[in-house]
């Protein structure tokens, strides 16, 4: 069964880029899962950021898509999450999961890692 | 898109049985993609309900899920104190995810 561990700084200077990877155990990352990204701002509920594909097929939430990049590296069985230009708004628990191709859910998801925006 | 609307919050009392709705439109709801997650404090979310009324291996047959039209619900019978949690709907439109603000269960 897969499992996955976020990881990245956990504070973040405004205007900067949020970056965080997920590394993926138990299952091979370039198996038929999607690899997400969803967040959770403090007390509220949660976004969908968006996904990738092993091959490097993404999608993106429409209102973060001008800011996000995801990527994968297969050698390290772990993809990764950048947005750039962060503000406020963007500190939230950042969760990684894993969907299966078809799959209309998020079987499996990642502990969280809290990523604070602040000078 | 905006978010599903569910409910702020529910109470109930251990042994009775609960309901949460989740009300969309017939471009997110309307499509029989409709997810149900609990989550509690300081843990990530866990699937509960896929596609409006499956249950994963694992989970209690105690919850169930439904769908009326642009309105999905979650039950929960025979309430237990472990139940207490916030619980959030999703709709799955391809490519994309919507969820909804979420509800905090309280068992009383």
């Amino acid at each position: 069964q897969v499992q996955l561990q976020e990881s990245g700084p956990g504070l973040v200077k405004p205007s900067d880029t949020l970056s965080l990877t997920c590394d993926v155990f138990g299952n091979s990352i370039t198996s038929s899962n999607w690899w997400v990204w969803i967040r959770q701002p403090p007390g509220k509920g949660l976004e969908w950021i968006g996904y990738i594909y092993y091959s490097g097929s993404t999608y993106y939430n429409p209102s973060l898509k001008s800011r996000v990049t995801m990527s994968v590296d297969t050698s390290k069985s772990q993809f990764s999450l950048n947005l750039s230009s962060v503000t406020a708004v963007d500190t939230a628990v950042y969760y990684c999961a894993q969907k299966g191709t078809g799959d209309t859910y998020y079987a499996t998801w990642g502990q969280g890692t809290l990523v604070t925006v602040s000078s | 898109q905006s978010a599903l609307t569910q409910p702020a919050s529910v109470s109930a009392s251990p042994g009775q049985s609960i309901t949460i709705s989740c009300a969309g439109t017939s471009t997110d709801i309307g499509y029989n993609h409709v997810s149900w997650y609990q989550q509690h404090p300081g843990k990530a979310p866990k699937l509960m309900i896929y596609d409006v009324s499956n249950r994963p291996s694992g989970v209690s047959n105690r919850f169930s899920g439904s769908k009326s039209g642009n309105t999905a619900s979650l039950t929960i019978s025979g309430l237990q104190a472990e139940d207490e949690a916030d619980y959030y709907c999703s709709s799955y439109t391809t490519p994309s995810t919507l969820f909804g603000g979420g509800t905090k269960l309280t068992v009383l």
